[in-house]
Order: structure tokens, then C-alpha cells, then sequence
């Protein structure tokens, strides 16, 4: 089947950049989506990217698409212990495909 | 209540209760779904549901039933669980089914004894 791919883990210091790396194998992927989970709480849609588009930025958040090496990333600018959390990646084509998820730790 | 919600969100029960997760959203969407999420798995897709109409079953066994009777509300009816169903359930809405962005809610953390 298809896949999405993320690594696990990502430790950064508050004040640098993140950035978070995902790659998927659809190539019919229409929207790219990252999405955000705090402990014990859902996923929070943070960004999402029309497969026609190469970047996106949202004030601290910048997505970049290269959908020739089916390769999407977020970067995340001055990074704060706020953002510590699980990152997902998804796809959609047909059905949304997940990620595992790359949980960000900010040390201060 | 805005977004969508939950209930309950903690869960305890026996393999041989019978229960219900409820999940309500208020977003005028039309499509809804329930996710498992468990510890170093990815997110499993179980059910979607469009226009109350079941669109997705991903070979879910029988003990888990959804039902949606409005598009505003969907339920898991769980009987007879195993301990390899504990889990965190999550439901989500679209405004359309699979093709748009989705918005979960906070979850349901269920404990199987």
C-alpha cells in the first residue's frame, strides 16, 4: 500500500529552527497536511499544501513541497517549549494516510 | 461547544461490558470518521461515514459498531473488547469525505481490563 514516512524523533533548543521531514509514496496525492498533537489531546490541522504548490508559509510555520522527490517538510522558526508535541504528516488522494508521527522536544 | 467533541473522554471497561463513544461535531460538516491511535502505530483509519451513509469499513471486527444517525453525531459501540483494544479513539469531520482537511477531536483514552 501506500506510505508516509516520518522519523520519530526530533530534539531541537528553544530559539533555533525545526524542521520536520516527511516523505510519502502517492504520487496522485492532491492536499499535504501537518498536524499537530499535545499529550492527551486530538490532532490540531496546522497547515496544509495543494500538491501544485511548492511552499507555504504561515508566520512561524514553512512548508516546503518537492513533489518530484515526494518529499514534504515543516519548518517551524524560533521554536518555543510550546511547541513540543507530535508532528503528523498526511496525504490525501483518495484516503488520508498518516504518518507515525516525529515528536519534537524543545530543550530550554 | 464549538469544534468537535468527545465523550467521555476516559474510559475503563471489562471484556465483557458493553459501551458507547460519542462524538459530536458542530462544524456543518459532512463527512465523519473514527481513528485508532495506539501506542507506536500509525493513526488506523476504522470507519467514514458521508452523509450518514457508511462509506469505509477497515476490516474492523464485529465487536467495534459505528453508527451515524445525523451528520452531526457518530457513536462506536463497543462490546466484548480485548486488551489489544486500548487505545486512544479519535474522531474527526470533513466537510466533505476523505478529499478535505479533517478536524479531530480530543479523543477518547480507552482502557480494556
Amino acid at each position: 500500500g501506500e506510505d508516509v514516512e516520518q522519523s520519530l524523533f526530533l530534539s531541537v533548543r528553544e530559539g533555533d529552527s525545526s524542521v520536520i521531514n516527511c516523505t510519502y509514496t502517492d504520487s496522485s496525492s492532491t492536499y499535504l497536511y501537518w498536524y499537530k498533537q499535545e499529550p492527551g489531546a486530538g490532532l490540531q490541522l496546522l497547515t496544509y499544501i495543494f500538491s501544485n504548490m511548492d511552499m507555504k508559509q504561515d508566520q512561524r510555520l514553512t512548508v516546503l513541497l518537492n513533489k518530484k522527490d515526494k518529499h514534504l517538510s515543516l519548518r517551524i522558526a524560533d521554536t518555543q517549549t510550546g511547541d513540543s508535541a507530535i508532528y503528523f504528516c498526511a496525504e490525501s488522494s483518495v484516503d488520508m494516510r498518516f504518518g507515525a508521527g516525529t515528536r519534537l522536544t524543545v530543550k530550554p | 461547544e464549538t469544534g468537535v467533541t468527545q465523550t467521555p473522554r476516559h474510559l475503563v471497561m471489562g471484556m465483557t461490558n458493553k459501551k458507547s463513544l460519542k462524538c459530536e461535531q458542530h462544524l456543518g460538516h459532512n463527512a465523519m470518521y473514527w481513528y485508532k491511535q495506539s501506542a507506536k502505530k500509525p493513526l488506523e483509519l476504522m470507519f467514514v461515514y458521508s452523509l450518514e451513509e457508511r462509506v469505509e469499513n477497515n476490516s474492523v471486527p464485529s465487536r467495534f459498531s459505528p453508527e451515524c444517525p445525523n451528520s452531526s453525531h457518530l457513536f462506536l459501540h463497543l462490546h466484548t473488547l480485548q486488551p489489544e483494544d486500548s487505545a486512544l479513539y479519535l474522531c474527526a469531520s470533513s466537510q466533505a469525505a476523505r478529499v478535505s482537511e479533517q478536524y479531530f477531536g480530543p479523543g477518547t483514552r480507552l482502557t480494556v481490563t
